[in-house]
């Protein structure tokens, strides 16, 4: 099946930095969503993206689909923002395969 | 408000026992999936629905069982079967098949 690596695996900011997440993924996929993991363990929906470039307020993502890889950045991060980040993409059946996550940690 | 609800929120069983966890969704999606998260990992799929009365097994279907009667509702039931039933179940839909999917708050579910 197909493989999908996220690094760093845990990333600790302080309030106010930038970061960078990344997910690489082993195959040419139709679909790939970027959650956010809550404490209390909700996937919130941050981006569709199977390729290009969009942002939403303070993230954007982008996905280049034919070098198998996207990037989510996180700019002036807040301690809202901390949690698990997951990366998820779909080859062809009907499925995300999930990746095991970034877990991101801002301190105030 | 349009979503997709799981209930309950907690569920605590004992081994041997079958339990059904409730998936509800008023998003008029044609799709719904059930994943399983471990600790420190990512979902991984047990079932999938793309239309009324009919689904398909994912990755880790054994030891679980599903219905889909209703566009809006997709129970999954966790038998006695299934080796190591304690996680944490996440239920999502999407408008069609691979489409975005959308998550729900999820049910945790412990078996001693």
């Amino acid at each position: 099946g197909i493989q999908v690596e996220q690094s760093p695996p845990d990333l600790i900011l302080q309030e106010g930095a930038n970061s960078t997440l990344r997910c690489n993924f082993s195959d040419s996929v139709n679909n790939l969503q970027w959650f956010h993991q809550n404490p209390w363990g909700q996937l919130i929906n941050l981006f569709y993206i199977p390729s290009g470039t969009k942002q939403n307020g303070r993230l954007s993502a982008t996905t280049v689909a034919t070098e198998r890889y996207s990037l989510l950045y996180i700019s002036s991060s807040q301690t809202t923002d901390s949690g698990v980040y997951f990366c998820a993409v779909d080859l062809n059946d009907y499925k995300l395969s999930f990746g095991a996550g970034t877990t991101v940690t801002v301190r105030a | 408000d349009g979503g997709i609800t799981q209930s309950p929120k907690y569920l605590f069983r004992k081994e041997g026992q079958n339990v059904t966890l409730s998936c509800e969704q008023n998003l008029n999606h044609d799709a719904m999936y059930w994943y399983r998260q471990d600790p420190g990992q990512g979902l991984r799929l047990i079932y999938y629905s793309q239309i009324v009365n009919d689904f398909q097994k994912g990755d880790i279907a054994e030891g679980y069982s599903v219905s889909r009667e209703k566009k809006e509702s997709f129970p999954l039931t966790v038998t006695s079967a299934q080796k190591n039933p304690t996680a944490f179940y996440l239920c999502a839909s999407s408008k069609q098949g691979r489409g975005e999917q959308y998550f729900g708050p999820g049910t945790r579910l412990t078996v001693t």
